[in-house]
């Protein structure tokens, strides 16, 4: 248990659909992250949240959203994904963003799959 | 060890065998490194780290090495055992961006 909790840990949706995703950290933290993991590529980051204050926007798709209603929790919002969105996404969190001794504490991941 | 392409390196190993899992990271001025173990069905997990101005960190069954002139990152895995079967990532961060990178990873399977 790493005190990173993500839900749901499976979701398979249609192109159509809107769904979220959840993340919540028991930690104290004050950063969190999304990633994106596919198969044989280096873990992607997506976007950052430091004291609920959105720091890092990684040129991703406006059909993911992400919201930060306090320090503690962490939601992905998905609208219109494409095939190649399906992947494992990745919640973390860190004591402080952008410092250096950085570790990130991970969720167990949200296997997305988009028919 | 590490790179970026579409096959992940893999190390196989009996029981018992120490393991070595090289990186190479990218940015001379990377000022700290993770080691992460990810299992299968579960999120990455830290295992150690160690800073740019040191060139060796031990833990329990695990030594980082680092070396700066060319880039390298190792971790060794004493008495290997089959839990230890996982997928493992080095990740450097950025003095500048604060920002970890990671990178490919490495499949290492035990055999009993």
């Amino acid at each position: 248990e790493t005190g990173v909790t993500q839900t749901p840990r499976h979701l398979v949706m249609g192109m159509t659909n809107k769904k979220s995703l959840k993340c919540e950290q028991h930690l104290g933290h004050n950063a969190m992250y999304w990633y994106k993991q596919s198969a044989k590529k280096p873990l992607e980051l997506m976007f950052v949240y430091s004291l609920e204050e959105r720091v890092e926007n990684n040129s991703v798709p406006s059909r993911f959203s992400p919201e930060c209603p306090n320090s503690s929790h962490l939601f992905l919002h998905l609208h219109t994904l494409q095939p190649e969105d399906s992947a494992l996404y990745l919640c973390a969190s860190s004591l402080h963003a952008g410092q250096a001794k950085n570790i990130q504490y991970f969720g167990a991941g949200t296997r997305l799959s988009v028919l | 060890g590490e790179s970026v392409g579409l096959h992940l390196p893999t190390l196989s190993v009996q029981e018992g065998d120490n393991s070595i899992i090289n990186c190479a990271y990218s940015n001379s001025a990377s000022d700290y490194f993770i080691w992460y173990k990810q299992e299968s069905g579960k999120g990455p997990q830290f295992i150690i780290d160690i800073r740019s101005n040191m060139d060796k960190r031990q833990g329990q069954r695990v030594t980082v090495l680092l070396n700066k002139t060319v880039k390298h990152l190792s971790l060794q895995i004493a008495a290997t055992q089959p839990g230890d079967s996982a997928v493992y990532f080095c990740a450097e961060n950025s003095p500048l961006s604060g920002k970890l990178t990671f990178g490919q990873g490495t499949i290492l399977t035990v055999h009993p």
